[in-house]
């Protein structure tokens, strides 16, 4: 079965460089979520999606901006990149907002 | 606040022996828990869920408990495999303005040995 696509895999940028991350849910999903993972942590809400319009909102910095296209593939935007951007980054996707979200492979952002 | 914590960070368990993960929460009006499985390096692979109008659910060797006087959440898993180790969250959905944000609890690693 098809899952979620997210690319780059790795990434890795200088301080106050940009960085953007796609994501590609699952054909047919139309609600899109980002979350952040710092190293031994839980997975943080940042952002979500449905029918291209932001939906919620959750510990995303103002430096961090995201979008939903019409083929319903997202994108993160990050600029200023700072060291503590370093994590993971994943999407996840779900055919309606009440359904079952699945995890992409995830985006590993290192900062230098 | 809302939050969802575990109370075993750490769990090691014996190869054919069963698995209990437990799970807090504190949001009495979450109505939807989701269990996820994460493997080093890799996302978040959904296990089962549960909604708050069920105390029980079973999948493929997993039984997901909900006691929602005390505000607990369970994870069985029978017969534990060496392909079981990885981290295990509880994840809440507290249904806010409808949408499905999640908010996920601490993990807990399952170590399985031989």
């Amino acid at each position: 079965a098809a899952g979620v696509i997210q690319s780059p895999r790795h990434l890795i940028k200088e301080k106050r460089e940009t960085a953007t991350l796609k994501c590609y849910p699952i054909p047919r999903h139309d609600t899109v979520y980002w979350y952040q993972q710092g190293p031994g942590q839980d997975p943080q809400f940042l952002i979500s999606f449905y029918e291209k319009m932001q939906s919620d909102k959750g510990s995303i910095p103002d430096r961090f901006s995201a979008q939903q296209f019409s083929d319903y593939h997202s994108e993160l935007n990050m600029s200023s990149l700072e060291l503590g951007d370093s994590a993971l980054y994943f999407c996840a996707s779900s055919r309606t907002p009440q359904e079952t979200q699945y995890f992409g492979p995830g985006t590993r952002l290192l900062v230098l | 606040g809302e939050s969802v914590g575990l109370h075993l960070p750490t769990l090691s368990v014996q190869e054919g022996d069963n698995s209990i993960i437990n799970c807090a929460y504190s949001n009495s009006a979450s109505d939807y828990f989701i269990w996820y499985k994460q493997e080093s390096g890799k996302g978040p692979q959904f296990i089962i869920d549960i909604r708050s109008n069920m105390d029980k659910r079973q999948g493929q060797r997993v039984t997901v408990l909900l006691n929602k006087t005390v505000k607990h959440l369970s994870l069985q898993i029978a017969a534990t495999q060496p392909g079981d180790s990885a981290v295990y969250f509880c994840a809440e959905n507290p249904f806010s303005g409808g949408y499905n944000k999640l908010i996920f609890g601490a993990g807990t690693r399952l170590a399985v040995h031989p």
